[in-house]
């Protein structure tokens, strides 16, 4: 089946860095979404994306639909500790009705 | 606006016992999802519904799943009987008539011993 490619798969960063992680698929998606989990808790809707190209922010976070609707990329600027947590890209293409195809996932970790 | 809630949180069962998962959507949300996490796996759909139909059960694993949404409000997915692969994290989500995005209640742990 249909598998996304997310990376990297964990990041340690110190307070105040950037961070970018990105996600991959090996055919065409027409919708991006990013979320966010925080330990014992669902995962939480970070930003949609919907037309190639799109570029979306929501506060520090910025996350970009890629022009060959094959990818998507996450950033979060000025990273917080409130930041932690693992982040997924999910998404869905053309057929496959509304379920959404998961990452596995990318770990982040901030050294205050 | 309440979001979505699962009942239980965490559910310990024996194999071959019967374990009932529940979901509330958020109110007023036509489609709601079931999602199964299992460790170190990605997260999967397993069944999708538009009120009370299923729209799409393509991720069920097999006939010891039971999914139903009665009177399109709350959804039960009922796993009977329990095998020791069940285990893992049942998400349910739900989205508006229209939209793609769709918003998680917290989960429930379900292990099989």
């Amino acid at each position: 089946g249909q598998q996304l490619n997310q990376s990297p798969q964990s990041m340690f960063i110190q307070e105040g860095e950037d961070v970018s992680m990105n996600c991959t698929s090996s055919s065409i998606f027409n919708t991006w979404l990013w979320y966010k989990q925080d330990p014992g808790e669902g995962p939480v809707l970070l930003i949609a994306l919907y037309k190639a190209g799109e570029l979306t922010s929501n506060g520090r976070l910025t996350a970009q639909f890629g022009t060959t609707r094959k990818d998507s990329f996450l950033n979060i600027s000025a990273s917080i500790p409130s930041d932690v947590g693992i982040y997924f890209c999910a998404g869905t293409y053309a057929g496959n009705n509304r379920k959404l195809i998961w990452g596995l996932g990318t770990s982040l970790a901030v050294n205050p | 606006e309440a979001g979505v809630t699962q009942f239980p949180s965490h559910s310990v069962i024996e194999k071959g016992q019967t374990v009932t998962l529940r979901c509330d959507p958020i109110s007023g949300h036509d489609n709601l999802y079931w999602y199964r996490r299992v460790m170190g796996k990605e997260i999967k759909f397993l069944l999708h519904f538009v009120k009370e139909s299923k729209q799409d059960e393509s991720g069920m694993p097999n006939n010891r799943f039971l999914a139903e949404r009665t009177g399109g409000t709350y959804s039960t997915l009922k796993v009977q009987p329990a095998e020791l692969e069940d285990s893992g994290v049942y998400f349910c989500a739900s989205s508006p008539g229209t939209y793609y995005e769709q918003y998680f209640g917290p989960g429930t742990r379900l292990t099989v011993t």
